[in-house]
């Protein structure tokens, strides 16, 4: 079936060293793909975004990688701080049926150690 | 600094009791999405409105669960009657366009006994 998965369900880094989050997806008609952070208590928050028509896009501090031909994604963060540890998932809109809606994967937790 | 807001962010009830779980998207969003998120089953998407019109709740159990949006500030989740497994955080996002991309909600906490 169709699906978004991670590879790691937790990863530790120190303060200070660039993080790098693993997703894999299923679907090739996927077209569009988003990364959300979500901490303790608290909903699902916006951190980047990136169409199938790239394979890189770069934030703040973040930068999130595509590569369509083994269906995989990333998401780096650089000089990783107390504040980044969270939970991160990755999604994908998916639109063979008309419908826009996002899809999510199982999340991934990062601890950043002091 | 415009954000989902939903309410109650807690509820705590018995089994078979009448739950009402209120979001107000971020003002001029045409998209609004449920979603429920437990250990298990992570997020999962209930129902999905563009425009105030439903485009997909084939997520949500139909026969205990019911979204509706009055107008397009309100939109509103019921679960009638309440079972423990429906024990989650139900969230809420809002979003324009697409729905592409969604800007969630605090979440409401329910807990059935």
């Amino acid at each position: 079936g169709e699906s978004v998965g991670l590879h790691l369900p937790t990863l530790s880094v120190q303060e200070g060293d660039n993080s790098i989050i693993n997703c894999a997806y299923s679907n090739s008609a996927s077209d569009y793909f988003i990364w959300y952070k979500q901490e303790s208590g608290k909903g699902p928050q916006f951190i980047i975004d990136i169409r199938s028509n790239m394979d890189k896009r770069q934030g703040q501090r973040v930068t999130v990688l595509l590569n369509k031909t083994v269906k995989h994604l990333s998401l780096q963060i650089a000089a990783t701080q107390p504040g980044d540890s969270a939970v991160y998932f990755c999604a994908e809109n998916i639109r063979p049926t008309g419908r826009r809606a996002l899809t999510f994967g199982s999340g991934t937790r990062l601890q950043v150690q002091p | 600094d415009a954000r989902v807001t939903q309410t109650p962010r807690d509820k705590v009830t018995e089994m078979g009791q009448e739950v009402t779980m209120r979001c107000q998207p971020i003002l001029g969003h045409n998209t609004v999405f449920w979603y429920r998120q437990t250990m298990m089953q992570g997020l999962e998407l209930l129902a999905y409105f563009r425009n105030r019109a439903p485009l997909d709740d084939s997520g949500m159990p139909k026969d205990r669960f019911s979204a509706e949006m009055p107008d397009a500030t309100l939109a509103t989740l019921k679960i009638q009657p309440s079972e423990p497994r429906d024990s989650a955080v139900y969230f809420c996002a809002s979003g324009t366009g697409g729905g592409e991309t969604q800007y969630f909600g605090p979440g409401t906490r329910l807990l059935v006994l």
